[in-house]
């Protein structure tokens, strides 16, 4: 299947600062991504859809001035979390909608796993 | 009601045994169906789509019935490595994909 990569796949940071999330599709363009969080054994909550060259639509109840999305390519998105604080401290996963395979399928990043203290 | 519903388990089952699972849609117009599993701690990775005809890959069966708005997918022989949570997606067009909250699978030896 095709690949998507996230960076970082950790990361800590302290109450109030801002942090960058990164969204690669590797081997496919992608004018489609999305954005998702998970709490611990919980399903997945899509955030917002990112498309390349127009602003994100974002899902009911997310904060669009938080959660700010850029996907200036066919193959980057990024989510930024700002002024995080300790309740956004989750698990973000991105995925890249792939419809040149014929079946327009999603296929997700390995996740970032955000700890704010 | 909730756009795709799953029964989230879990299911115990002895290694060897076939299992399947269900999941229903709420939107008639839903046009394409997804298994994905999801281990751990990890991200999910897809597993097979769902097609109008029924489609298998080894000893995995996905099964479409629009009739009755429902997915199945069956696993045969389950292998320990089998255990993992299975989440149903269901696209309903304009960029809308559904995920079920899974359904939790533990193969025991």
């Amino acid at each position: 299947g095709a690949v998507v990569s996230q960076h970082p796949s950790r990361v800590i940071c302290k109450s109030g600062t801002s942090v960058k999330i990164e969204c690669r599709s590797l081997d496919f363009q992608a004018t489609t991504m999305f954005w998702y969080r998970q709490f611990p054994k919980k399903s997945l909550m899509l955030m917002a859809t990112s498309n390349e060259g127009s602003k994100a639509t974002y899902e009911q109840g997310v904060e669009k001035d938080k959660f700010l999305i850029n996907h200036a390519s066919l193959t980057l998105s990024t989510l930024t979390v700002t002024s995080a604080h300790p309740e956004d401290s989750s698990f973000y996963i991105c995925s890249a909608r792939d419809r040149t395979s014929g079946e327009d399928t999603q296929y997700f990043g390995p996740g970032t796993r955000l700890t704010v203290l | 009601r909730k756009e795709v519903e799953q029964d989230p388990g879990p299911f115990n089952v002895p290694e060897g045994a076939t299992v399947a699972f269900n999941c229903t849609y709420s939107n008639s117009a839903s046009q394409s169906f997804f298994w994905y599993r999801q281990d751990c701690r990890k991200e999910p990775k897809l597993l097979m789509s769902v097609y109008s005809s029924g489609n298998e890959d080894g000893r995995f069966t996905a099964q479409l019935n629009r009739a009755s708005q429902y997915i199945s997918l069956l696993i045969r022989d389950s292998k320990l490595s089998d255990s993992a949570t299975y989440l149903c997606v269901v696209n309903t067009g304009f960029n809308k994909f559904y995920f079920g909250s899974g359904t939790k699978l533990n193969v025991k030896p």
